[in-house]
């Protein structure tokens, strides 16, 4: 079963960018579908973005449309999610997770936080 | 894309059985069987219990049911256990090519 390893959370002012990495380890990674899912302190789940196991499609949520970009780089199996013009209510624990043989998120990585704050 | 609705909480004794709606519209729901549901204790990522609306992942209790009528989904946990106290999340992809999620259920056992 794949594992997942998220890093690149942090403190960022509004406005600004942050580049979050996840890595894989196991078999699937280059065939499944994968993405990112956030959780604000305190709340729900929400789904960010997907991306195909080919990496030809991807998908966004309309909150972060246009801002922020899912990537793939097979040669070395890492997820990553570009977050630009990041606004406070970017503020959330980032899972990255991998749908596996099923068509929904199945492995989930630790989560990374990422705070939005001047 | 509206968030998929969920009761706040439910509650129920050890040895019953607890049921989670999970209503959305025709676009998610209702018009595709894919509806999963989550699993998520304090403080640990969520666990996929409940699949294409019906199906249970490896190793997921046989307690944990899912079904759908129209555009609600549901959640039914049978011979409640002490552990089964956590949040639960409902998720359908949708035809925006999205997921959206509802707002989640705590769990209570009394």
């Amino acid at each position: 079963e794949v594992q997942l390893v998220e890093s690149g959370g942090g403190l960022v002012q509004p406005g600004g960018s942050l580049r979050l990495s996840c890595a894989a380890s196991g078999s699937t990674f280059r065939t499944s579908t994968m993405s990112w899912v956030r959780q604000a302190p305190g709340k729900g789940l929400e789904w960010v973005s997907s991306i195909s196991g080919s990496a030809g499609s991807t998908n966004y949520a309309a909150s972060v449309r246009g801002r922020f970009t899912i990537s793939r780089d097979s040669s070395k199996d890492t997820l990553y999610l570009q977050m630009s013009s990041l606004r406070a209510e970017d503020t959330a624990v980032y899972y990255c997770t991998d749908y596996g043989d099923y068509r929904s998120p199945y492995v989930w990585g630790q989560g990374t936080l990422v705070t939005v704050s001047s | 894309q509206s968030a998929l609705t969920q009761p706040a909480s439910v509650s129920g004794s050890p040895g019953q059985s607890i049921t989670i709606s999970c209503t959305g519209t025709s676009n998610d729901v209702g018009g595709y069987n894919r509806v999963s549901w989550y699993q998520q204790r304090p403080g640990k990522a969520p666990k996929l219990m409940i699949y294409d609306v019906s199906n249970r992942p490896s190793g997921v209790s046989n307690r944990f049911s899912g079904s759908k009528s129209g555009n609600t989904a549901s959640l039914t946990i049978s011979g409640l256990q002490a552990e089964d106290e956590a949040d639960y999340y409902c998720t359908s992809y949708t035809s925006s090519n999205t997921r959206v999620f509802g707002g989640g259920t705590k769990l209570t056992v009394l």
